[in-house]
């Protein structure tokens, strides 16, 4: 299954951009790149997903590199309630077939500063 | 909608004993999972279903057991409990999940279980 390497945590001002980024070197050509935010101790959200191009979506923008080797979350005006940890994940097909599995990394934590 | 519900919240366990940590969603999806989060760490995958009646194994599936008898539920049964296994431990269900992507996973809000 491809990793994905992401940054420990990071800062942002609220209501400034906020470019989270993620590496997946090994990822294969059809394996969906997904983010999800989770809270304290809740359940992890969807935010977005993509394959090659990119997305946008009420909650944020996809951006994917031409080569799929690396992509970038961007919260375009962050606010206090987007503090959270961010996951960025590959979507693979299980060796069944039958299904994917999505693949979690370790996430980012994101503050979000007043 | 009340989405996916998972019961209990929270269970103390001494090794050795068993339980069933209960989900159901009322989405009507077919695709429905068992993960385990680990301090720090990102969720693993358990167990997975495609429909009712089939179930496979994920990632980590030692120690664990899943049945799938209904759409809307998908127990996990853990029998003799050890410590390993204190964790905290997500359901999650989706509508597709196929060559077009898994698209959203819709999560419960956990089962915190401490194995002592």
């Amino acid at each position: 299954d491809a990793k994905t390497t992401q940054p420990n945590s990071m800062e942002s001002n609220e209501e400034e951009p906020v470019h989270l980024p993620c590496n997946h070197s090994t990822i294969s050509g059809t394996d969906y790149i997904h983010w999800y935010r989770q809270l304290p101790s809740q359940g992890p959200e969807y935010v977005i997903h993509g394959l090659t191009s990119n997305v946008n979506n009420r909650m944020a923008s996809l951006a994917i590199a031409e080569d799929r080797k690396s992509s970038t979350l961007i919260l375009h005006r962050a606010t206090l309630r987007d503090a959270a940890v961010y996951y960025c994940i590959t979507d693979t097909i299980l060796s069944s077939g039958s299904a994917r599995q999505l693949t979690f990394g370790s996430g980012t934590q994101l503050t979000v500063l007043p | 909608n009340a989405g996916v519900t998972q019961t209990p919240k929270f269970r103390i366990l001494k090794i050795g004993q068993s339980m069933t940590l209960q989900c159901t969603q009322d989405m009507n999806h077919n695709y429905m999972y068992w993960y385990r989060q680990d301090p720090g760490m990102g969720l693993k995958l358990i167990y997975y279903s495609v429909g009712a009646g089939i179930t496979d194994k994920g990632e980590v599936p030692n120690g664990y057991n899943v049945s799938r008898s209904t759409t809307e539920d998908f127990p996990l049964r853990l029998e003799l409990a050890a410590p390993s296994q204190t964790s905290v431990y997500f359901c999650a269900s989706s509508h597709r999940s196929g060559t077009g992507g898994t698209g959203e996973q819709f999560f419960g809000p956990g089962t915190r279980l401490t194995v002592l």
